[in-house]
């Protein structure tokens, strides 16, 4: 059982306003993602990180931002929201291998007005 | 480079039948891992099985199966006896052996099982 957790898992906001989604992990995985899911549809890696002070962008162009600060803590930060941000934001992390198994959070839902 | 194929966009069934989704992967590398998610419709992926490209035996897990053909490049998942807590979205994905670059996914199979 995975122990990755994400906060706040729905949100609804108003367009302009700077939001942050949270995920933290707490199995010391050094490897952690972020993906942008229209519901059911295709995943999107929009951010990741290998390692403490290491981000990288993913394939899908975002206008989000990330840090990586602690290990085990890896924020998704949008300065602007608007309504195309409206989707379903995943945070996964893994181990360093890769025979390591990626686990996934429950999902942030957010909706922007 | 990496690519992961899923055909089936989109698959219905009756209960209790069976279900085969497919998944055909490229890469060049000789070792790699090949991973099965499933996401029901609380959102949440959960992890199903992973397989090194050195093994090629199939797998069983209960009601799931898995048949992995390297003459083929693919990574085949089967639901026999299909149950209505089937229904999903079913993501195969392949992972270079180093894992220095991230999991590459295919863009999934939606399965509908109808009771």
């Amino acid at each position: 059982e995975a122990d990755i957790y994400q906060t706040p898992r729905y949100l609804v906001i108003g367009t302009g306003k700077k939001i942050t989604l949270e995920c933290s992990q707490t199995m010391g995985h050094d490897k952690m993602y972020w993906y942008q899911q229209d519901p059911g549809m295709e995943l999107h890696l929009i951010h990741y990180s290998y390692g403490v002070n290491s981000t990288e962008k993913g394939d899908l162009s975002s206008e989000s931002t990330v840090s990586r600060i602690r290990t085990e803590h890896f924020p998704l930060t949008l300065e602007s929201a608007r309504p195309s941000h409206t989707s379903q934001y995943l945070c996964a992390s893994s181990a360093a291998g890769g025979w390591d198994t990626q686990y996934f959070g429950p999902g942030t839902r957010l909706t922007v007005l | 480079a990496q690519k992961v194929t899923q055909a089936q966009t989109e698959i219905s069934v009756v209960e209790k039948e069976d279900v085969t989704l497919d998944c055909v992967y490229e890469t060049r590398d000789t070792t790699y891992y090949l991973f099965w998610y499933k996401q029901p419709p609380s959102g949440e992926l959960v992890f199903l099985i992973r397989r090194n490209s050195f093994d090629e035996q199939n797998e069983i897990s209960g009601r799931y199966s898995w048949n992995f053909q390297k003459s083929t490049s693919s990574f085949n998942f089967t639901i026999t006896a299909s149950q209505v807590v089937d229904s999903a979205v079913y993501f195969c994905a392949l992972n270079h052996f180093s894992g220095n670059t991230p999991l590459v996914f295919g863009k999934g199979t939606r399965l509908s099982v109808i009771a």
